[in-house]
């Protein structure tokens, strides 16, 4: 069965950067874009980026530009979300989710979700 | 940047039909998605493309979209449904709405 498992709890001091992990297993890694999406306690969802595992194609909101990187290793079958800068406001869940494509492989929203990675900034 | 509109909250009663609407600037010309998220939970993806529903979702839960608005419906609604929903336009950007709290009462 598709899972994403996610590392675990951070907390970092204003200005650090964070490196938050994805673990994919049950399908073939390089087949399916991997999104990253935040969510303050209490707030809603907040789309950062994608990443095509095949080739690394990327692409990021406008908001994170400049400050958030997402990677893959496709050896290991894991993506990564780097965030950059920190701040107080970058507290939030951060979870990664796997596009899901039609039968004639058009993108169909987010399928399988990780369990959410909490990220505490802090001084 | 694009931005999608929910009402903060919808009531409904137990048996009876909700409807969250989700507004955008010619959202129809984009595929929507609706996600359900309950407390402490990662959400579920309960409409694709607009009015598409995953294996697994119930009948229930249906979905359409047309001029600059994109309605999730739930005929039926049971106190199960009670969570947050969030509206989803697919582009370049994958925009989130603000998410409604779906109150069944």
């Amino acid at each position: 069965q598709v899972q994403l498992v996610q590392s675990g709890a951070e907390v970092k001091k204003p200005g650090a950067s964070v490196k938050v992990s994805c673990k994919a297993s049950g399908y073939r890694f390089i087949k399916y874009d991997i999104n990253w999406v935040r969510q303050a306690a209490g707030q809603g969802l907040e789309w950062m980026g994608w990443v095509n595992p095949n080739g690394g194609d990327t692409g990021y909101a406008q908001k994170f530009q400049g400050r958030v990187t997402v990677t893959t290793d496709t050896s290991i079958s894991t993506a990564y979300m780097e965030l950059s800068s920190l701040t107080s406001e970058d507290t939030a869940v951060y979870f990664c989710a796997r596009v899901k494509y039609t039968d004639n492989w058009s993108p169909a929203g987010f399928d399988f979700w990780g369990q959410g990675t909490p990220v505490t900034v802090s001084s | 940047s694009y931005e999608l509109t929910q009402p903060p909250s919808v009531s409904v009663s137990p048996g009876q039909t909700a409807s969250i609407p989700c507004s955008g600037d010619k959202l129809g010309e984009k595929y929507v998605c609706w996600y359900q998220q309950k407390p402490g939970q990662s959400p579920v993806l309960v409409i694709y493309q607009d009015d598409k529903r995953p294996s697994g979702i119930p009948e229930r839960f249906s979905g359409s979209n047309s001029g600059n608005t994109a309605t999730l419906t739930i005929t039926g609604t049971q106190a199960m449904d009670e969570a947050d929903y969030y509206c989803q336009a697919w582009d370049i950007t994958k925009v989130f709405g603000g998410g409604s709290k779906l109150t069944v009462l």
